[in-house]
């Protein structure tokens, strides 16, 4: 059973505008939250993380947004720019400092110019 | 940085050889990890350790081995490889308390023929 689901397998959004990626969750122990962005034929890099203690956290053009009561996280590119297009892993754990990354299976966001 | 490196980036095995894949990080982690990235699957764990000799199964270990016999290196073997282990294969390493989660290997694009 996933525990981290990103039920949308592709996005496809214009140059400029913002993409929205979407991730839920069922497990409520789960209290640290990363996103990872992946290039065809290379490893997933880190892109930005969420503790539970807040609800927002922004680096540059990337903001994810946390909502515990409905288990639901996103990342918010604005504007979003055609070296965006990768595949972006949503992933959880219980604590910042202990356990496993479970990771969800993944959305590949097209920026067409 | 961190850096974790896979002794290749491409590999072409036949059906029934034995597939050696090794990965080395040089950050001291106690953590290390092996996935298999397939379409629309997302990454799926194999196996990983947490210290030197000791190994876990994760989600997907049937088929495969790992070994860990120093803390810089953690190999993973295909005992006998088959056509539905064609994959990319992903090593990643970790801190024990990392805010940023895994850092990734470049990946092995393994071809069983």
């Amino acid at each position: 059973d996933q525990q981290v689901k990103q039920n949308s397998p592709s996005l496809s959004v214009q140059e400029g505008r913002i993409s929205i990626l979407n991730c839920d969750y069922t497990n409520s122990m789960f209290d640290y939250f990363l996103w990872y962005k992946k290039y065809p034929a290379e490893g997933p890099t880190f892109l930005i993380s969420i503790s539970s203690i807040k609800d927002k956290n922004e680096d540059g053009r990337f903001t994810v947004f946390l909502n515990k009561s409905a288990k639901h996280l996103s990342l918010h590119i604005v504007p979003s720019q055609p070296g965006d297009s990768a595949v972006y892993f949503c992933a959880a754990s219980e604590g910042r400092s202990q356990g496993n990354l479970i990771f969800g299976k993944g959305t590949k966001l097209s920026v067409k110019p | 940085d961190v850096k974790v490196t896979q002794s290749s980036r491409y590999l072409v095995k036949r059906t029934g050889e034995k597939v050696f894949l090794e990965c080395v990080q040089d950050m001291d982690h106690e953590n290390m990890f092996w996935y298999r990235q397939d379409p629309g699957l997302g990454l799926r764990l194999i196996y990983f350790s947490y210290d030197v000799k000791m190994k876990e199964k994760g989600d997907i270990p049937e088929g495969y081995s790992v070994s860990r016999e120093k803390k810089e290196r953690f190999s993973l073997i295909l005992e006998s490889a088959s056509t539905n282990q064609t994959s990319m294969y992903l090593c990643a390493s970790s801190l024990w308390t990392g805010g940023k989660g895994y850092t990734f290997g470049s990946g092995t694009r393994l071809t069983v023929v």
